[in-house]
């Protein structure tokens, strides 16, 4: 299994308040992804990472921000939590990114915004 | 715009009882197409890349093809512990960093014993 950590695994938090959700990996991979998953939705990209201190928005990016000052660590943060933001948050990581490589994913973070 | 689309959404079998999933896909090239396993609670679990038409892979009960417009992931007497949501995505050539995929909202397969 792909040493992927998310943390904490689940949440509950109010409406207005700062979330920071973290993802640690003990591969040494390049890429990193926060995606969000949501019934009749699927799987969604929030925001990826190509290297430390760099990264790209992906199609569901606007409410979040992230940072990765590690390669082994990327955070999401969610400024002032919504009720739209309660889904479950998976990491994933991939050795090279594009080019047809698999990522591979950790076990998710529910998170409930009341 | 990239599209994937699984069906059925749910399939229901019997042990041993052979059957497919579908999941059909627009992208402008594609770069892969990927088959995942996804158990409750679990995150998604890598089980096959797919680089172009005519491909095939399997895995044990599980063999996966791919033809220019969609792929079949084919589940040969199937076992109760096979039970699971199987994801299909793809990553079109028209993005170059990052790898971004695309992602159907799966088949949830249960195998009754």
């Amino acid at each position: 299994d792909a040493g992927i950590t998310q943390s904490p695994r689940h949440k509950v938090t109010e409406t207005g308040t700062p979330v920071t959700l973290r993802c640690h990996q003990t591969e040494n991979h390049r890429y990193m992804y926060w995606y969000r998953q949501d019934p009749g939705h699927g799987l969604r990209l929030i925001h990826y990472s190509y290297g430390v201190k760099d990264t790209d928005k992906g199609e569901v990016s606007d409410g979040y921000s992230v940072s990765r000052s590690k390669t082994e660590d990327f955070l999401l943060t969610l400024e002032s939590a919504t009720s739209s933001q309660t889904s479950v948050y998976f990491c994933a990581i991939s050795e090279s990114g594009g080019f047809g490589q698999p990522q591979h994913f950790g076990d998710g973070t529910r998170l409930s915004i009341l | 715009e990239d599209q994937v689309t699984q069906s059925p959404e749910a399939l229901r079998l019997q042990e041993g009882e052979s059957s497919s999933l579908n999941c059909s896909y627009t992208v402008s090239g594609l770069r892969g197409l990927f088959w995942y396993r996804q158990d409750p609670g679990k995150g998604p679990e890598f089980l096959f890349t797919l680089y172009s038409a005519g491909e095939e892979k399997e895995k044990e009960r599980l063999k996966a093809t791919l033809t220019k417009k969609e792929s079949f992931l084919h589940i040969t007497a199937p076992k109760p512990e096979d039970s699971a949501t199987y994801l299909c995505a793809v990553q079109d050539k028209i993005y170059n960093q990052g790898g971004k995929l695309i992602f159907g909202q799966g088949t949830e397969l249960s195998v009754k014993p």
